[in-house]
């Protein structure tokens, strides 16, 4: 099975901060990786896919890039409904695979 | 809208049988356009893929889950289920269905259920 591994596992951060997150694939996974974002006692929301594609409705300041092995999530201008677990999934092969997660909290 | 609702019993025995239903508005589970899944989350714990399922009945498991897990579709309901044989304790978890699209556009899990905890307990 694909690993993925997240960094880091947690971070603190300010409102209008930048915030990078990555997720390294165990092995060559194309573009095929999603990142989701989900909050306390909620479903994950769908945030970015095909590694870099905005989900309808998402708000631009987030984005992703990457391909192959390493991928990155970037929330440019962290906004208070920010603070979250932001987690990535890989497409490309069953076993379908997430990494371990990345929560941000507030500095 | 789509909507996507888990249904089941929230307390289960060890050594018996987990099953939750999802039942899917707003989209047909005949779509070709469409994997449907299951995903969990233990206590405090990372996402873990359970498997996806299409409209012909085709299915994949995750493989340390394989051996006690199967799916099923009921597309005259729009519903499709979950059954986890000989549950322990390690399978107490948040317990999500999920809509994956595919195509060429990419796959994804773009809408998930509310999700309902399983609690594994005598």
């Amino acid at each position: 099975a694909i690993q993925l591994t997240q960094s880091p596992s947690s971070l603190s951060a300010s409102v209008g901060d930048r915030v990078t997150i990555t997720c390294r694939a165990s092995q060559g996974i194309s573009s095929a990786l999603a990142w989701y974002q989900q909050k306390p006692g909620k479903a994950p929301k769908l945030l970015i896919y095909e590694a870099s594609t905005l989900e309808s409705g998402v708000p631009s300041r987030f984005s992703g890039s990457g391909s192959w092995t390493d991928f990155t999530l970037t929330i440019n201008g962290l906004q208070p409904e920010d603070f979250a677990t932001y987690s990535c999934q890989q497409f490309y092969s069953y076993p379908l695979t997430f990494g371990g997660g990345t929560k941000v909290e507030i500095k | 809208q789509l909507q996507l609702q888990e249904s089941g019993p929230g307390l289960v025995k060890p050594s018996e049988t987990l099953s939750l239903t999802c039942t899917v508005s707003g989209a047909s589970l005949s779509s070709s356009i469409y994997y449907w899944g299951w995903i969990r989350q233990p206590p405090g714990k990372g996402l873990e893929w359970i498997g996806n399922i299409f409209y012909s009945g085709t299915t994949y498991y995750n493989p340390s889950l394989k051996s006690r897990v199967t799916t099923s579709l009921d597309t005259s309901r729009n519903q499709f289920s979950l059954n986890l044989r000989s549950v322990t304790a390690t399978d107490t978890a948040v317990y999500y269905c999920a809509r994956e699209s595919v195509g060429s556009a990419g796959e994804r899990y773009d809408s998930w259920g509310q999700g309902t905890l399983v609690t594994v307990s005598s």
